[in-house]
């Protein structure tokens, strides 16, 4: 199994471009999960699905997107980058939510 | 508003020492809290705890909940440079599907 994977690891943006980050799980969980994590700040919560189908927002949904189509993958869209965007971001998995979640190897994204 | 801190920020100790990291919480319908340590890249699980004064344990580092007091702590005995890491808390409630997340401790073992 691979687990939790994302793509891309690296990514640099302008100012207005968008972009999508790719996420996909193959453990069958109904639970994903969108993080961003700043310095200092721990994990922040943008957006969360507990199923296909079913999407919701976290603590800091705006200015992105996310849809779950199917149970494996949950894309994260970013409609117009801005500088403040500048993170690194984690998706998570689960069988439940509030459960032990596990996380993708990150996407460090710069927005300049 | 729900919350969770950790203490300290940041510690410094040396290869052999013991060291205890807090957790404590302030959310409405707990139902449990985890620790999670994050090396370069991404969160790994260590520890997940649903009841009061019941010690979880994995080789050098333990863990125990007092749901009274409303914190956790994590001890790591006899430190080792591969423990340097950042260590994230994180709690669970029973009403909505979310984690409320601590800004973590940046624990460093100087050799």
């Amino acid at each position: 199994n691979a687990g939790v994977t994302q793509t891309p690891k690296f990514q640099v943006l302008k100012t207005g471009q968008s972009m999508t980050l790719q996420c996909a799980q193959d453990m069958n969980h109904e639970y994903m999960s969108w993080y961003r994590q700043d310095p200092g700040m721990g994990l922040r919560l943008i957006h969360y699905s507990v199923g296909a189908g079913i999407t919701d927002q976290g603590e800091v949904p705006n200015g992105y997107n996310v849809s779950r189509s199917t149970t494996e993958d949950f894309p994260l869209r970013l409609l117009s980058a801005a500088p403040s965007q500048t993170s690194v971001y984690f998706c998570a998995s689960s069988y439940f939510g509030g459960e032990t979640q596990y996380f993708g190897p990150g996407t460090r994204l710069l927005v300049l | 508003e729900d919350k969770v801190v950790q203490s300290p920020l940041s510690l410094v100790v040396h290869e052999g020492d013991t060291v205890t990291l807090n957790c404590s919480y302030e959310v409405t319908n707990f139902r449990s809290l985890l620790w999670y340590k994050q090396e370069k890249k991404a969160p790994t699980f260590l520890f997940m705890l649903t009841s009061s004064g019941i010690e979880k344990k994995s080789g050098r580092l333990s863990s125990i909940l007092d749901k009274k007091e409303l914190f956790s702590i994590l001890n790591i005995t006899a430190t080792q440079t591969g423990d340097s890491a950042i260590y994230l808390c994180a709690v669970s409630m029973d009403s909505n599907y979310q984690l409320i997340w601590g800004a973590g401790t940046k624990l460093i073992i100087k050799p």
